[in-house]
Formats: structure tokens, sequence, C-alpha cells
């Protein structure tokens, strides 16, 4: 089983402002089988990025995701109000699903 | 536009079994694997397990080996997840999701076992 760990825990951050979220793999995954979610309190998971940089339908361009092997981001450019969330990394490799335990957005 | 309708909050106690269903519409059944997610309280994303509708071959997470089927039905469109021999840490918000690159999401289920 692939085992993915983000960092860090919880990102403090003002809006305005870059996010840089780490998702790293125990074993290397293909980019392409690499995703983010966003979930908000008492919301579904939300499809933000997949294949590791693709935006899924509707996501605003200051979401982008990047990397391969073991290590992945994603970067929000500038923090809007309604991006303090939880974010978690998945990966699908062979449509067997794994996420990472997930990391806190929050306004500082 | 794409739907899947689950059914609603549950209370169980324990050593009891639930089964949770998911209503698929707008997108065809048999395109995507159906997956099952549950999220205990406070906490991350858990995979369970998937069904390929088109066979009905299925992969389970090991850790809810044996105590977890899920199964379709593509008359109708729709996948069930039952979880047997339920615990009081089996309390969860339980989604299910299909396609990795559209991203299709349930609305969760709530399961809350306690006696």
């Amino acid at each position: 089983e692939i085992v993915l760990t983000q960092s860090p825990g919880t990102l403090s951050l003002s809006p305005g402002e870059r996010a840089t979220l780490s998702c790293r793999a125990s074993q290397s995954v293909s980019s392409i089988y690499l995703a983010w979610y966003q979930q908000k309190p008492g919301q579904a998971p939300r499809l933000l990025i997949y294949g590791a940089s693709s935006r899924a339908t509707g996501i605003p361009d200051r979401f982008s995701g990047g990397g391969s092997g073991t290590d992945f981001t994603l970067t929000i450019s500038r923090l809007e109000p309604e991006d303090f969330a939880v974010y978690y990394c998945q990966q699908y490799r062979s449509s067997l699903w794994t996420f990472g335990q997930g990391t806190k957005v929050e306004i500082k | 536009q794409v739907q899947l309708v689950q059914s609603g909050a549950e209370l169980k106690k324990p050593g009891a079994s639930v089964r949770v269903s998911c209503k698929t519409s707008g997108y065809i059944f048999t395109g995507y694997y159906m997956h099952w997610v549950r999220q205990a309280p406070g906490q991350g994303l858990e995979w369970m397990g998937r069904i390929n509708p088109n066979n009905g071959d299925t992969n389970y997470a090991q850790k809810f080996q044996g105590r977890v089927t899920i199964n379709s039905d593509t008359s109708i469109s729709t996948a069930y997840m039952e979880l047997n021999r339920l615990r009081s840490d089996d309390t969860a918000v339980y989604y299910c999701a299909a396609s990795e690159v559209d991203g299709y999401w349930g609305q969760g289920t709530l399961i809350t076992v306690s006696s």
C-alpha cells in the first residue's frame, strides 16, 4: 500500500498570501495518478487537481499542482477567503485509492 | 447534471449491520468504478473499497476485508455498501465516489453506532 504523508499539518496564512502544501509518497507514484481535494466542514471533498497538475472543471487558476515521483505540491497563489479549508492528496494507481492525512489551511 | 444521491443517516447498535445506497444519474454508471470512502468525526478520508459495475469485481482495503461488501445494480444505476459487525469506531460519514478525473461524490451518509 502506498502511504501518503502531507505537510505541514496546519498552515496559518492571511488572505492574499501564497500557500504551498506538500505530499510525499512512500513509493514512486506516476504523476497521472495523483490528485488533490479540498474539503470544507459539512461538505463532501471537492476535486481540485488530477494527474498531478490538471485542474478539474471549474477550478480557478490560482490553484496549481506539480511534482513527480514521490514528491508533489499544491500551490494556491493568492489565498481567497473561501480557500481556508482542509486539503487532501490522493493517489489512485490501478484505481485503488489512498489519501494523505490532510493539511488544514487556516486564517492567521 | 451528474448526481450521486445517498441514503439517509442511520443509528445502529454495536454488532449490527448497515447498508448504504448511492443512486446515480447523469453519467454512464458502468463507465467508472464506484468507490466508498469514510470519514470519522474530525478525522481524514479513508478508502474502503471499490466495485467495477461492469462485472461486479471488487477490491477492499485490507482493514475492511471480511466486514464490508460492495455491490451494484446496473438496472437502476445504484451502488451499495454494507458494513457488518459494527463498532462504535465505525461512526463516520460514508461517501460514494466515482471518477478520479471528474470528482463525482455523493453527499455523504452519517452512520452512528451507539448502544
